[in-house]
Formats: C-alpha cells, sequence, structure tokens
C-alpha cells in the first residue's frame, strides 16, 4: 500500500497529558498537510508543508499544537497539555504540489484522538 | 470570501435509486472542484475532481460536472449500492496570490442507502 498512512489510529488520553501523531505521505508528495475533523463536520485546516518547511499555520491552532516534517518526510504532530476539547479526528493529507490549480490531496485514515 | 454549499443530509435512498448530492459554490478565479468520500471510521477518499469548466469527473459510477454559469459541482449516480452508503463531501481548491492553496469544504452530506 503507498497511500498516506497514519499512527496511531486510536489515541486515548487523559487532560493535560501530551501526545504526538506521526503522519507517511505518499513518498514523491511534497506537500504535507494537517487537518481536524470533528462529529459531522468537514475537515478544519491546521498547518501545511512544503518540504520539511511550515508555511502556514491556521490562526485556529493554539501554542499547545506544533507540528515537524524534518528532512520533508514523515511529519509529526504534537498536542500539549490536551484539553477535552482536543478531541477529533487528526487528518493528515499529501499531495504532489507542482502546480496549485490542478493539485490534489490524499488523505490518511486518521488518527481519532479521545481525551478523558 | 469563497465558500461550498451542500445540500443537507441525511439523504435516504433504496438500493438502485438515482443520486444527486447538490453542492454550489462561490469563488473568484478558476478553482477546481473535488468530491470527497468518508466512510464509516476511515479517511477521506478522493471520488473524483475537476479542474475546468465544463469538466466531467467521473469514478466508480459517480459523476459531476464543473458548471461556470451556475457554479454548481453536483454529484450523481444512476443507481446506488448499499455499499455508497457514507458522507460525501465537495471542496473546492482556492489559489492564493502566493501561489499557495487551501481546500475550502462543504459541511458534508450523509447518504443512506437502503437494501
Amino acid at each position: 500500500d503507498t497511500g498516506v498512512s497514519q499512527d496511531p489510529r486510536h489515541k486515548i488520553t487523559k487532560r493535560g497529558q501530551n501526545v504526538t501523531f506521526r503522519c507517511d505521505p505518499i513518498s514523491e508528495h511534497n506537500r504535507l498537510y494537517w487537518y481536524r475533523q470533528t462529529l459531522g463536520q468537514g475537515p478544519e485546516f491546521l498547518t501545511y508543508f512544503q518540504n520539511e518547511a511550515q508555511l502556514e499555520k491556521s490562526r485556529l491552532l493554539s501554542d499547545r499544537f506544533s507540528a515537524e516534517r524534518p528532512k520533508g518526510s514523515f511529519s509529526t504532530l504534537e498536542i500539549q497539555r490536551t484539553e477535552q476539547g482536543d478531541s477529533a479526528m487528526y487528518l493528515c493529507a499529501s499531495s504532489l504540489g507542482y502546480r496549485v490549480s490542478t493539485d490534489t490531496q490524499y488523505f490518511g485514515p486518521g488518527t481519532r484522538l479521545t481525551v478523558l | 470570501g469563497n465558500s461550498v454549499t451542500q445540500m443537507e443530509g441525511p439523504v435516504t435512498l433504496s438500493e438502485e435509486a438515482f443520486l444527486t448530492i447538490n453542492c454550489t459554490y462561490t469563488a473568484t478565479g478558476y478553482p477546481s472542484l473535488f468530491w470527497y468520500v468518508q466512510y464509516p471510521g476511515e479517511g477521506l477518499q478522493l471520488l473524483l475532481k475537476a479542474t475546468k469548466a465544463d469538466d466531467k469527473g467521473s469514478n466508480k459510477g459517480f459523476e459531476a460536472t464543473y458548471r461556470k454559469e451556475t457554479t454548481s459541482f453536483h454529484l450523481e449516480k444512476g443507481s446506488v449500492q448499499v455499499s455508497d452508503s457514507a458522507v460525501y463531501f465537495c471542496a473546492l481548491s482556492e489559489v492564493r496570490a502566493d501561489s499557495n492553496y487551501q481546500l475550502i469544504w462543504g459541511a458534508g452530506t450523509k447518504l443512506i442507502i437502503k437494501p
């Protein structure tokens, strides 16, 4: 399977703990995106990378969230001091990123976070 | 700003019925348009796309035509199956002045197919 993969698929944590998610994009894709999705809603953009550079971060993203993409390959999303409101599905997507007018994002299966 | 409006769900149909899920958009410029599908417990999958006016995207029996004159990208399928039950999202690509872009999403339409 050469699609986008995410790990773990499910994470249950207690409020105040830190969590880290991993995303492995499609190998030749330069862009990598993180989204958050809550039940009954469309995806909410969090941040994206062009290779290893983080080019945009949503204004809605608090300082407790940080993302990295060392070497322009896999990416990690860390949430510090989790709150119950952080409970959601965290989606990763990747794309070629060469021609923005026709660029297509491909999504991973998501990591479902539950904060108790 | 750019936006996507989808028909509210859930949409409930019997197997083999004809499906239409409406999607209209507002956008400056010439965005690409997408339909993504999300099966229960899974991530989003690209269903089809169209990158310019009058293009028709198609996949797995689903079709959608990019209509610039009506700013629409309605999803259709001639004969639905129980396995088509899922949430369908319409989206457009908003290209920025700096050549970056974001996907603007509709709220999603839940489709339930009964045998």
